[in-house]
C-alpha cells in the first residue's frame, strides 16, 4: 500500500546537525515533487521544503533557508532532509507529503506519521 | 511574507453549517487546499483547487473562492468533523504557506 515512513530524528543541541529520511513505497516516488512539513508542539502546520520530481527545482520556507536542504534519492525511494545549524524553534514534528495526488486528485493526500526533533541543550 | 489568516475557532452544533474562512492577498492568483486535521493524526485533504473534493471526503465538505478569501463549509456538521482546519496555498515565488489553523468544535 501508499506509504511513507520518516525517520532520523531524535534530541539534538542548538548549532548542531540531523538528517531526517522519508521512505516511500506503494507509489512510483520519482514522478512526485515532495515536501517537508513540521508541526512544533501545540502549534499550527508549516510548510518547510519542496523539491521537484528530479531535484531540478528547491524551494525553501524563510524560515529553513541556508540552513535546511532538501535532497532525494529516487533510485532508493527516499526523500531527505539534510537540517544544519538547528535551533530551538525547530522543535517539531517533521512530515513529509507528496506534491501531485497519489491516491486522489489534489496533492498532499499522503502523509505518514512523523519524526520528532527536539532542539535542546 | 505571505501569509493566510484564519479564525482561531469557529463553534456550531451538531447539524448546524460551519464555515471557516481563509484570507490572503495569494488567493486570487492561486488555488488553496484545506486539510483536516485530528488529535494525534496525519492531515487529511478535504478540498483542493479551491473547490473539489477528493473521493472519500464526505460531500458536507465544501469549498468556495472569492477574491482573496476561501471558505470551507462543512454543511451538517457532525461531532466527528470536530479537529483543526488549514487552508494551503502556493505563492508567487514557488513557495508555500499554511494559515495558522481554526479549531473547529462540535457540541
Amino acid at each position: 500500500q501508499v506509504q511513507l515512513v520518516e525517520s532520523g530524528g531524535g534530541v539534538v543541541q542548538p548549532g548542531t546537525s540531523l538528517r531526517l529520511s522519508c521512505a516511500a513505497s506503494g507509489f512510483t516516488f520519482s514522478n512526485y515533487g515532495m515536501h517537508w512539513v513540521r508541526q512544533a508542539p501545540g502549534k499550527g502546520l508549516e510548510w518547510v521544503a519542496l523539491i521537484s520530481h528530479d531535484e531540478s527545482n528547491k524551494y525553501y520556507a524563510d524560515s529553513v533557508k541556508g540552513r535546511f536542504t532538501i535532497s532525494r534519492d529516487n533510485s532508493k525511494n527516499t526523500l531527505y532532509l539534510q537540517m544544519n545549524s538547528v535551533r530551538a524553534e525547530d522543535t517539531a514534528v517533521y512530515s513529509c507529503a507528496p506534491e501531485g495526488g497519489v491516491t486522489t486528485p489534489g496533492g498532499m493526500d499522503v502523509w505518514g506519521q512523523g519524526t520528532t526533533v527536539t532542539v535542546s541543550s | 511574507s505571505y501569509e493566510l489568516t484564519q479564525p482561531s475557532s469557529v463553534s456550531v452544533s451538531p447539524g448546524q453549517t460551519a464555515r471557516i474562512t481563509c484570507s490572503g492577498d495569494v488567493l486570487a492568483k492561486k488555488y488553496a487546499r484545506w486539510f483536516q486535521q485530528k488529535p494525534g493524526q496525519a492531515p487529511v485533504l478535504v478540498i483542493y483547487k479551491d473547490t473539489e473534493r477528493p473521493s472519500g471526503i464526505p460531500e458536507r465538505f465544501s469549498g468556495s473562492s472569492s477574491g482573496t478569501t476561501v471558505t470551507l463549509t462543512i454543511s451538517g456538521a457532525q461531532v466527528e468533523d470536530e479537529a483543526d482546519y488549514y487552508c494551503y496555498s502556493a505563492t508567487d515565488n514557488n513557495l508555500r504557506v499554511f494559515g495558522g489553523g481554526t479549531k473547529l468544535t462540535v457540541l
